[in-house]
């Protein structure tokens, strides 16, 4: 079975919201790592988040984890409509392991 | 840097033949290299790993006769979907890890939409 679990499944905002999504997973993990895609595109990473870190930035992305709740969650600040996209969490056992995909969250940002 | 190309972007093709779908890492090399499939508006399942100059990792449940991996450079893993079938129909997409760094980052090429007719 898949190892994240993003939730909401979908969410649709206002431009200049901010957008909140939440991962979480069942095994440890060495790092998780959020990525974008567009609708019928490959996958844009935006963050990797590593198991001894409990929070991280990139411009206006905040990526928390919390690995005692085996979660994480990925905030988009100001958001604009080009943010519109499915978001995809993904775990690593280690360093070199196979990437698990949660089921993705679809976020919707009307202008 | 770390661009992953994939050759064609979409392919239709009828039932019971076979396609090549290609995997590039354009400006680095990539000892490994990864093949998923996704259904629309669902996730990305890892089908194989594909690493080069031996034998690819197949998941579970994943037939290897029908999903056949090559990975013969550094630059360069196939996957050749034999005797496709409707079912197959699927947006295929391959990712690369840099053999010259450390980095745990995947970069992932665009997909590929396949339609078996």
């Amino acid at each position: 079975s898949q190892q994240g679990e993003e939730d909401p499944q979908a969410l649709s905002i206002q431009e200049g919201e901010n957008a909140t999504m939440n991962c979480s997973y069942k095994t440890s993990i060495n790092n998780l790592q959020w990525y974008r895609q567009n609708s019928g595109r490959g996958l844009v990473h935006l963050i990797l988040i590593r198991s001894n870190e409990r929070e991280k930035h990139s411009g206006r992305l905040r990526v928390t984890l919390d690995t005692s709740k085996k979660s994480s969650s990925l905030l988009i600040t100001a958001s604009r409509a080009a943010d519109t996209a499915s978001y995809f969490c993904a775990t690593s056992n280690s360093g070199y392991s196979t990437l698990t995909f949660g089921k993705g969250t679809m976020l919707l940002v009307s202008p | 840097g770390a661009v992953v190309s994939q050759h064609p972007s979409w392919v239709i093709c009828k039932s019971g033949t076979s396609v090549k779908i290609e995997c590039r890492s354009l400006d680095f090399q990539a000892t490994t290299m990864f093949w998923y499939r996704q259904f629309p508006k669902q996730s990305l399942m890892l089908m194989a790993t594909s690493n080069e100059g031996s034998k690819a990792t197949y998941e579970q449940g994943v037939e290897k006769d029908k999903f056949l991996i090559n990975h013969a450079s550094l630059t360069l893993s196939t996957l050749t979907v034999t005797s496709a079938h409707p079912e197959d129909s699927s947006f295929y997409i391959c990712s690369a890890r840099d053999y010259g760094t450390t980095s745990d980052e995947q970069y992932f090429g665009p997909g590929t939409r396949l339609t078996v007719t």
